[in-house]
């Protein structure tokens, strides 16, 4: 079975300052893995996702993530942060890309920033 | 890029009514649709896979003569809160996907029961 490990529940950090959300993950076969989120009182948008390739993927809004396999990670980055970053983020894997593959979610970490 | 419908965004009615939430995808036929809650501060969790023209798919622990989906078309899944009580009160999201994208999630709606 697949799992995702959402460490940190609440990460506080000031304007400007770089953010590093971690995600762990515990599967058995490869997956695909994504960062979704969610603003408040909204659904979840796909912000990356790594299904093959380069192991460092970027959304257009400065997040990075970085798929490492040894230590079966995947953690959002973003070097400096604004106040519109402030939301949910989840991490989630799911085994294929097909209608049959169910999303298994971390248990999210909410991003607040601070003026 | 794709859109995914759900209606209402907020419904609020009393203890023992049914309420029904639309989920449409508007740019693409989705094969597959899902149905998740969303409690307070905590993840999403999966209640039911829904493939178009077959029963939908439940996940341990959901009652599937409490929360009918009925997924006539490739285009329209729904979900219907039957006899729905104060615990029913969620955050209900629906994500539609096809075999060439990922899953496409709505924006959500917040169900009160009072």
């Amino acid at each position: 079975a697949q799992s995702v490990t959402q460490l940190d529940s609440q990460v506080p950090v000031f304007e400007e300052a770089p953010v590093e959300l971690r995600c762990n993950y515990s599967s058995s076969v490869s997956v695909y893995l994504f960062w979704y989120v969610q603003y408040p009182n909204q659904g979840l948008q796909l912000l990356l996702k790594y299904l093959s390739g380069s192991t460092l993927v970027e959304s257009i809004n400065g997040f990075e993530a970085e798929f490492n396999k040894s230590q079966t990670s995947f953690h959002l980055r973003k070097p400096s942060v604004h106040i519109s970053d402030t939301a949910e983020y989840f991490c989630a894997v799911t085994l294929t890309y097909s209608s049959a593959s169910k999303i298994i979610f971390g248990s999210g970490t909410r991003l607040s920033i601070r003026p | 890029g794709a859109v995914v419908s759900q209606h209402p965004s907020r419904v609020i009615c009393k203890s023992g009514t049914s309420v029904k939430i639309e989920c449409r995808s508007l740019d693409f036929q989705a094969t597959t649709m899902f149905w998740y809650r969303q409690f307070p501060k905590k993840s999403l969790m999966l209640m039911a896979t829904s493939n178009e023209g077959s029963k939908a798919t439940y996940e341990q622990g959901v009652e599937k003569d409490k929360f009918l989906i009925n997924h006539a078309s490739l285009t329209l899944s729904t979900l219907t809160v039957t006899s729905a009580h104060p615990e029913d009160s969620s955050f209900y999201i629906c994500s539609a996907m096809t075999s060439d994208q990922p899953q496409h999630f709505g924006d959500g709606t917040r169900l009160s029961i009072l």
